[in-house]
């Protein structure tokens, strides 16, 4: 069976520290990859998606960036954070337009 | 930038009572509609994936309509019960187009 795992769940960083996020998945191959965000009282928005191995697609144009080194690894980053980053992220993988399949989540905090 | 509303925002049912709420996505180019079940300290969980007009799904006590014509799509949930607590998140998608998430509806069950 298929599985996704995503960490870390927690962070708190400093303004201007760097960021990274990994997500993979296991148990499937060629998986669409997916970053979210919720941002405090609001629904999800994607910021990254990619279809394959160094493809990637940005949504909203922001402080981020996404990189997928491997078929089931994606990784969220950022070289300089902002207290606008604070927030959830959420790793998701799926193919062929079935459901969403979610990580547990990495809830940001930046002091 | 697609425009997905969901309403209510918050609502708060008392145990055994029956819900529903709303799903608004633009009618043209529709391609499937997604709800999930998001459960605070878990990831969002699929519950229904609707890709036709007129669709109906149903699972145990949750299920739910689609009218693609009009874009709306209904989610009701027959005699809540507490474990129901959850934010229900829709998804809207067009052909070749990723997911747009509506802001969801925090539901809360009093027993």
């Amino acid at each position: 069976s298929q599985t996704i795992h995503q960490w870390p769940a927690t962070l708190v960083q400093p303004v201007g520290s760097p960021l990274s996020l990994e997500c993979t998945v296991e148990g499937t191959s060629n998986p669409n990859l997916y970053w979210y965000r919720q941002a405090a009282g609001r629904g999800l928005q994607l910021l990254f998606y990619s279809v394959g191995i160094g493809q990637i697609s940005s949504e909203v144009p922001q402080n981020l960036s996404a990189s997928r080194p491997q078929d089931r690894q994606f990784i969220l980053s950022s070289k300089k954070l902002l207290l606008s980053d604070s927030g959830f992220y959420l790793c998701a993988w799926e193919q062929g337009y079935s459901p969403l399949h979610f990580g547990n989540g990495t809830r940001l905090t930046v002091t | 930038i697609l425009n997905v509303e969901q309403s209510p925002q918050s609502l708060h049912v008392q145990e055994g009572d029956s819900t529903n709420f709303t799903c608004s996505f633009p009618s043209s180019n529709f391609y499937a509609l997604h709800w999930y079940r998001w459960e605070t300290a878990k990831s969002p969980e699929a519950l229904f994936v609707m890709t036709l007009n007129g669709d109906e799904k149903k699972k145990g006590r949750i299920s739910a309509t689609l009218n693609t014509k009009e874009g709306y799509s209904y989610l009701y949930i027959k005699g809540s019960q507490p474990e129901d607590s959850a934010t229900y998140l829709c998804a809207f998608g067009r052909a070749g187009n990723m997911l747009t998430f509506g802001g969801g509806t925090r539901l809360m069950v009093k027993p």
